[in-house]
């Protein structure tokens, strides 16, 4: 069965490093999530993609964040300058439509640790 | 702006069924109904979604009132990896927003 991969699982960075997290959705979805989900929190959208676009975003996801699909297969969430309270983890997800009548399959998630 | 309304927590024996509730009073008619679930940190699992039908597939069965203010989610034999963060979702946008969920509890 087809699942959205995500590397690295667990990444620590030192406060205003860039990170770059990387996912591979399933190869026939279309438009692309990006998630976090703070310890003990909900979780929040942040950004959806479509046709090397952004489609939607949240107000999370602020001048810091950018996200990109460099290659048919992968695609990447960059942070620019870490901070404390970025520390969450970050669901990749995908699906075929944009359409509300299709599900998202997420992927399991990197746990990014800004120190 | 909360959709949904779910228990914060309910328990379940195992080989059971677990019927976990959600009200959406105010749903939209055109306005899904999805359920997702989350062990401990992992990714969140697509489970079942419906609009006004009742669905079943082979992890769980949808049920929705007639007026669609309410759904049940149904595990028909509860195990102990069942035990999760269940989420009921009205999806009004191409994003998923998430509550806090029932936390569902299967007990030997």
């Amino acid at each position: 069965e087809p699942e959205v991969t995500q590397t690295p699982s667990h990444q620590v960075t030192q406060m205003g490093q860039e990170v770059i997290l990387r996912c591979v959705p399933i190869s026939n979805h279309l438009y692309f999530y990006w998630y976090r989900q703070i310890l003990g929190q909900k979780v929040e959208f942040l950004v959806s993609f479509y046709n090397n676009e952004i489609s939607e975003k949240s107000e999370i996801f602020d001048d810091q964040f950018s996200v990109e699909r460099p290659d048919g297969s992968n695609f990447t969430l960059k942070i620019r300058s870490t901070k404390l309270e970025d520390s969450a983890m970050y669901f990749c997800a995908s699906s075929k439509s944009t359409g509300t009548g299709y599900e998202q399959y997420f992927g399991p998630g990197t746990r990014l640790t800004v120190t | 702006d909360a959709k949904t309304t779910q228990p914060p927590s309910m328990d379940c024996a195992e080989g059971r069924a677990a019927n976990l509730p959600c009200n959406h009073s105010t749903i939209s008619g055109n306005e899904y109904v999805y359920w997702y679930r989350q062990i401990h940190s992992q990714g969140p699992q697509y489970i079942i979604h419906g609009l006004k039908n009742n669905e079943t597939n082979e992890m769980a069965s949808l049920i929705i009132t007639e007026d669609r203010k309410s759904s049940t989610l149904i595990l028909p034999h509860a195990t102990l990896r069942d035990t999760a963060v269940y989420y009921c979702i009205v999806r009004v946008d191409s994003d998923m927003r998430f509550g806090a969920g029932t936390r569902l509890t299967v007990k030997p």
